[in-house]
């Protein structure tokens, strides 16, 4: 079993719509929690950091952490097709350390 | 600034080959990190460095070497290459440690043969 789990997809959805991304995870050492989108042929840019649970907003996207069910969420709001790409969630035990632990990723496609 | 660079993009191999997968950066970062990607199997880290002269294994180091001596430069060196190896490889950086934002180069889509 993966550490951290994540659907490749791909996911489908029309314009404006919502988008719900998620990753599972075993290890609950994690506190430090990341989503980052990664074009095609580019490399990965950082959307979302967040530490321990709760949500954090930042414009269209929100991220989402449950620690008790060591579940975690990125929602993407009025999708556009600029938002097209691989989203990647990642994990880290402390800030101090250096290893991050990367899901999959899930391959997105926003359809005008 | 030119950010973290890459070279070269495109690279075949046959095996047991050596070469060096260069990477550089201008926002003068103490903390660098070189991960490779696989389809489906996320990022996993190669080996990182915290400033000049520090270098420390990631989570699949084998087959791979770094040296560190400048600020700037973070070469990874492949000995022996071998089909296992064939892979997208990323260089990244940042000012602090993980809970800083990594900025990531263009890749290195390594093919071994």
């Amino acid at each position: 079993q993966k550490e951290v789990e994540q659907d490749p997809g791909p996911l489908s959805v029309p314009e404006g719509a919502i988008v719900s991304l998620n990753c599972t995870y075993s290890n609950s050492a994690f506190q430090y929690f990341m989503w980052y989108r990664q074009y095609s042929r580019k490399g990965p840019e950082l959307l979302m950091y967040t530490y321990s649970s709760g949500n954090k907003e930042d414009g269209r996207f929100t991220a989402q952490v449950d620690k008790s069910s060591k579940y975690i969420s990125l929602f993407i709001r009025d999708s556009q097709p600029s938002d097209s790409a691989t989203y990647l969630c990642a994990m880290s035990v402390n800030n101090a350390g250096n290893m991050l632990t990367f899901g999959g990723g899930t391959r997105l496609m926003v359809k005008p | 600034n030119a950010g973290v660079t890459q070279t070269p993009k495109f690279r075949i191999l046959k095996i047991g080959q050596s070469m060096t997968l260069q990477c550089a950066q201008d926002m003068n970062h103490n903390y660098m990190y070189w991960y490779r990607q696989d389809p489906g199997m996320g990022l996993k880290l190669i080996y990182y460095s915290v400033g000049a002269g520090i270098t420390d294994k990631g989570e699949v180091p084998n087959g791979y070497n770094v040296s560190r001596s400048t600020t700037e430069d973070f070469p990874l060196r492949l000995e022996l290459a071998a089909p296992s190896q064939t892979s997208v490889y990323f260089c990244a950086s940042s000012y602090y440690g993980i809970q800083d934002t990594q900025y990531f180069g263009p890749g290195t889509r390594l093919t071994v043969l």
